[in-house]
């Protein structure tokens, strides 16, 4: 099956700075991402999607940037706050988006 | 409540014995998919629903895993004869309709740990 790995297992910031997640993906053919957030004892919660027609896609202090040429997808937080702290999690739709490919996933700890 | 609601939130059982999870998703939701998640893990597909027909079925670990969705809402996860290494967070999550750009509204899983 795709292979949709992440380069940092953890990542720390100080509050207010940007942070910026990776994901590497395997399957050229894939159309359609989604990062998901998880906290502690909750399921994954949507972020922000972006289609392979795109290579960049803003929302409310996120940005997606997708890069077909390497398979590389990032995910940018601006002005990362401590309720931003949790597990991001990549994931790629394949089978006509009837089955979805998560990452291991990052754990982002955002120091006040 | 409005979202995806799953139970029971933990479970413990012992080697050998059937457990049944439930999963009741957002109303009017037509797909419904079940994840397994090991701790420190991402999700990984199980199984995937289109209203009552299972379409996909390929991510079940082995036949001991059955899933079921017969009146195309509620659905339940079972497994038979569990073994220690069933032990993790099964997610269920649905999407309004079918294919898509459609996000998934998961559940906050079931803790199933096999003593």
């Amino acid at each position: 099956g795709e292979s949709v790995g992440l380069h940092l297992p953890t990542l720390s910031v100080q509050e207010g700075d940007n942070s910026i997640i990776n994901c590497a993906y395997s399957n050229s053919a894939s159309d359609y991402f989604i990062w998901y957030k998880q906290e502690s004892g909750k399921g994954p919660q949507f972020i922000i999607d972006i289609r392979s027609n795109m290579d960049k896609r803003q929302g409310q202090r996120v940005t997606v940037l997708l890069n077909k040429t390497v398979k590389h997808l990032s995910l940018q937080i601006a002005a990362t706050q401590p309720g931003d702290s949790a597990v991001y999690f990549c994931a790629e739709a394949g089978d006509n988006f009837n089955k979805f490919y998560f990452g291991s996933g990052t754990k982002l700890n955002v120091k006040p | 409540g409005a979202g995806v609601s799953q139970s029971p939130r933990y479970k413990v059982a012992k080697r050998g014995q059937d457990v049944a999870l439930r999963c009741d998703p957002i109303s009017g939701h037509v797909s419904l998919f079940w994840y397994q998640q090991a701790l420190g893990q991402g999700p990984e597909f199980l199984t995937y629903f289109q209203n009552e027909a299972q379409l996909d079925k390929s991510g079940l670990p082995s036949d001991r895993f059955f899933a079921e969705r017969p009146e195309g809402s509620v659905s339940t996860l079972k497994i038979q004869r569990t073994q220690q290494e069933d032990s993790a967070v099964y997610l269920c999550a649905s999407s309004l309709t079918t294919g898509g750009e459609q996000p998934q509204h998961f559940g906050d899983g079931t803790r199933l740990s096999i003593l």
